[in-house]
């Protein structure tokens, strides 16, 4: 099993750029997750989702998006890039609600 | 809310010392909770859980026991190694509705030297 991957590993936006990261899972995992991860900060919740078809905001969703039309995949949305999305990304997954597996990440930079 | 509050690192050892890395929680209900590790470079490992009140998690030589009357699940280690040089995250996970979350506290920074 690959387990969760995440792509692009880096990537630079200007601001007002678009962009989506990717997620995918080979687990079969009901459960999915985005954070994002601030330098000397714990990981923030934006987005999860507890099966296909069906997502719910975190503690900090403003300026994102998903999306859950497959079980494997859950894609998150950046609309319009501002410097206060400058952050390392991950996707988790778990197949109980509590166990989750994490991505290697994406780092972002929003210049 | 839910809160973690970890040591601040960060922490530097030589190869061999013992390690304890505090962590205090604040929940409403009967959470469950975590230790994650991050390498450089790396996302988050799961390194041992403890689910309820004086369960005690362990892997790697690491050991966290659960004490609800103190709120807290410190992470220890009798001996440490260059190779557990990582970032260390305390963390809880209630249900709320049909899924649960994790609250992480903000990580410690473990270097081991020879």
């Amino acid at each position: 099993n690959a387990g969760v991957t995440q792509t692009p590993k880096f990537r630079i936006l200007k601001i007002g750029q678009s962009m989506t990261l990717q997620c995918t899972q080979d687990m079969n995992h009901n459960y999915m997750y985005w954070y994002r991860q601030d330098p000397g900060m714990g990981l923030k919740l934006i987005y999860y989702s507890v099966g296909a078809g069906i997502t719910d905001k975190g503690e900090v969703p403003n300026g994102y998006n998903v999306s859950r039309s497959t079980t494997e995949d859950f894609p998150l949305r950046l609309e319009l890039a501002a410097p206060s999305q400058t952050s390392v990304y991950f996707c988790a997954s778990s197949y109980s609600s509590f166990e989750q597996y994490f991505g290697p990440g994406t780092r972002l930079t929003v210049t | 809310g839910d809160s973690v509050t970890q040591m601040e690192g960060p922490v530097t050892l030589s190869e061999e010392a013992f390690l304890t890395i505090n962590c205090t929680y604040t929940a409403t209900g009967y959470p469950s909770l975590f230790w994650y590790v991050q390498y450089p470079g790396e996302g988050l490992q799961l390194l041992l859980k403890a689910t309820k009140a004086d369960d005690k998690g362990s892997n790697k030589g690491f050991e966290a026991t659960y004490r609800k009357e103190t709120t807290s699940f410190h992470l220890e280690k009798g001996s440490v190694q260059v190779s557990d040089s990582a970032v260390y995250f305390c963390a809880l996970s209630e249900r709320t509705g049909t899924a649960s979350k994790l609250t992480f506290g903000t990580g410690t920074r473990l270097q081991v030297t020879l």
